[in-house]
């Protein structure tokens, strides 16, 4: 199993642009969740979804952010538009009852 | 709702010494507790996990940990650390029945030569 994919590893772009992070979750999870680290704050769950349906976005920043799954095998994370302080390491995490499996992580600098 | 503390933030141990990292969660319900370990530039792994049954919980690269419901705690120890056990590590709680994980503020664990 190749376990987690997140894509891109590095996103660079310009304050004001849209930014899509990619994830595909390992096969036969039904779960997915999206967290954000940073030093100030740690590790943020952002939302997470069972069985493609979102269950929890209580800790979504704010409207410029959105997330969805269309499918079991991926999920889209969406910051538009962006703002430097959306810098951070976002990494998507799958599960199937208890233990996450976490992907590399997309370090995402916005200037 | 869960909570977890990791009261130190980093911990210097020299190398072939034991080490003791502590967590202490709080939870109305039962609870699944976690260890996960982070490298420099990389996610997070999984270093053992307590689910039910027996509370010491033996995980990889050598790593234990306790369960402890009446102290609400999960210490994480191993009794002789190396070098390339130099990472973050990060306790984390989930409520029985709820996928959702709440994660520490992590502990960083440095290995002196």
């Amino acid at each position: 199993d190749a376990g987690v994919i997140q894509s891109p590893r590095h996103e660079v772009t310009e304050m004001g642009q849209e930014v899509t992070l990619r994830c595909k979750p390992i096969s036969g999870h039904n779960s997915l969740f999206w967290y954000r680290q940073t030093m100030m704050r740690g590790l943020e769950l952002l939302i997470y979804f069972n069985n493609n349906v979102p269950i929890d976005d209580s800790g979504m920043p704010e409207d410029r952010f959105s997330a969805k799954m269309p499918n079991a095998s991926f999920s889209t994370l969406k910051i538009q538009p962006s703002e430097p302080r959306d810098s951070a390491v976002y990494f998507c995490a799958s599960s199937l009852q208890g233990g996450y499996t976490f992907g590399s992580g997309t370090r995402l600098t916005v200037v | 709702a869960q909570s977890v503390t990791q009261l130190d933030s980093q911990v210097p141990v020299f190398e072939e010494a034991p080490v003791e990292l502590r967590c202490n969660y709080s939870s109305s319900v039962s609870v699944y507790l976690f260890w996960y370990v982070q490298y420099p530039n990389q996610g997070l792994q999984l270093l053992l996990k307590y689910l039910s049954g027996s509370t010491l919980v033996k995980g990889i690269n050598g790593f234990e940990a306790e369960f402890n419901k009446s102290q609400t705690s999960f210490h994480l120890r191993k009794p002789s650390v190396h070098i390339s056990d130099t990472a973050e590590y990060f306790c984390a709680v989930s409520d029985f029945g709820n996928e959702k994980l709440t994660f520490g503020t992590g502990t960083r664990l440095t290995i002196i030569p």
